[in-house]
């Protein structure tokens, strides 16, 4: 079937040490989202890429960064984690970018920091 | 601008109805609702364009209300998989989707 691929399910970093997500597709959607979503909140949008066309939300620090090498794959660097980017993330895809367009996601990657 | 959800828990026995209010303060152009179950990734429900049609999911239907700003899920005669965080997504003039806070809810035999 297709569908948004996120690895790992868990991730535990240390304070200040670099880590990476990732979040796979196979659905060929032009549109990759990352979320970012803390216990008992909404998800908040920090950045997406359409197709090769980056796009960070206003708010978003700069501590986190994202890559997409291909349509496939999608990764999200956080440079420097704080215990405040203790959170679940969630990668997501549309087709394109419309206000008609669902959104598909992943089963999201935990992130505790240490 | 993140839209407004209310109520923000229910609990329910099986067999009992339910509504969830969506609004926004800006003119939408549609609402999303997707449903989260505690350590999962959000899944689509159902979407609702402006014209203030009504859709259905099961027995889990929604409306909009293009004057109000506003969307509404119901819950009709709520089963034990109903339970799970429902969030509504609006999009604005553009493409992005902003969710809002969550519904709780809770289904009890």
């Amino acid at each position: 079937d297709a569908m948004v691929i996120q690895n790992p399910r868990y991730q535990v970093t240390q304070f200040g040490k670099p880590v990476t997500l990732s979040c796979s597709q196979t659905l060929n959607h032009n549109v990759m989202y990352w979320y970012q979503q803390k216990s008992s909140q909404a998800p908040k949008l920090l950045f997406h890429y359409y197709d090769k066309d980056f796009n960070n939300e206003a708010d978003t620090p700069d501590n986190f960064q994202s890559r997409r090498p291909n349509t496939s794959f999608c990764f999200l660097d956080i440079r420097s984690p704080g215990l405040g980017d203790a959170a679940m993330y969630l990668c997501a895809t549309s087709r394109v970018r419309a206000t008609n367009e669902k959104l598909f996601f992943g089963s999201g990657t935990q992130l505790s920091v240490l | 601008q993140q839209p407004v959800q209310s109520p923000q828990a229910v609990i329910l026995r099986e067999g009992e109805d339910a509504v969830i209010n969506c609004s926004s303060s800006k003119a939408l152009y549609s609402v999303h609702w997707y449903r989260q179950k505690h350590g999962e990734a959000p899944v689509f429900l159902m979407i609702l364009l402006k014209g203030g049609e009504q859709k259905g999911h099961e027995k889990i239907s929604a409306s909009f209300n293009e004057k109000k700003q506003q969307s509404s899920l119901y819950l009709t005669a709520s089963q034990l998989s109903y339970s799970g965080t429902y969030f509504c997504g609006t999009r604005y003039n553009d493409y992005k989707l902003s969710f809002g806070a969550g519904t709780t809810v809770t289904v009890r035999a």
